[in-house]
């Protein structure tokens, strides 16, 4: 079955712990993305991969990175949380190409404290 | 930059009835695709229907259509004979042609009343 894996679920974690969110697909897809959803903003794209080893910023990088060293892998990384970063955070992937089906993880709710 | 506008944060409709949403999109690409994703309370991101610039041809999916007025950017999700498992929350996305990147609007949350 075609899925996409987000890993923790749910998570309540304290200022400045570091975290890590995994996830991983299993449809060999190149395009991979991490989206944080807030109330009245929608998802905004925080970091995606066209494949290996290539990474870029989305629109709100600022305290995340991110790593792709295995196609399948695209780990998101708190280095210090903050409050802010309180979110519900979405992983994505599909094969490039616009029209192709943008698979989403189940998501991730993380409450910073 | 690309952007997503969707400029009813609620809507209502009476089950059986008939609802659009409307969503308007800015850019200067000439070929993408746009997209409406539904998200139930359960929050998982389920896609509704897609609509790619170049086809003249409105999509539809059952009972959801799409009216796609390309001059005027503008991308509105028609959901006919409105079931109770409709309500939801809709987000309008906008994929880029060069970046692949999805961009999406603020949503719109509908409420289905019996």
């Amino acid at each position: 079955e075609a899925q996409v894996t987000q890993n923790p679920r749910y998570l309540i974690t304290v200022t400045g712990k570091k975290l890590t969110v995994t996830c991983s697909q299993n449809m060999n897809h190149e395009y991979m993305s991490w989206y944080r959803q807030d109330p009245g903003l929608g998802l905004r794209q925080i970091y995606y991969s066209m494949n290996v080893e290539v990474t870029d910023k989305g629109d709100v990088p600022e305290g995340y990175k991110v790593s792709r060293k295995e196609k399948r892998n695209f780990p998101l990384i708190l280095e210090s949380p903050s409050p802010n970063q309180t979110s519900l955070y979405f992983c994505a992937s599909s094969q490039r190409g616009r029209g192709n089906t943008i698979y989403f993880g189940e998501g991730s709710w993380l409450t910073v404290v | 930059a690309q952007t997503v506008t969707q400029s009813q944060p609620e809507m209502s409709v009476q089950e059986a009835e008939t609802v659009t949403l409307s969503c308007t999109y800015d850019t200067s690409e000439s070929d993408y695709y746009l997209f409406w994703y539904k998200q139930p309370p359960s929050r998982q991101m389920i896609l509704v229907i897609r609509q790619e610039a170049y086809k003249q041809q409105n999509a539809t999916e059952n009972r959801f259509s799409v009216n796609f007025q390309k001059a005027a950017k503008s991308f509105s999700l028609k959901i006919s004979d409105s079931q109770l498992g409709d309500a939801a929350m809709y987000f309008c996305a906008y994929r880029s042609e060069i970046t692949d990147k999805l961009i999406f609007g603020t949503g719109t949350r509908l409420q289905v009343f019996p």
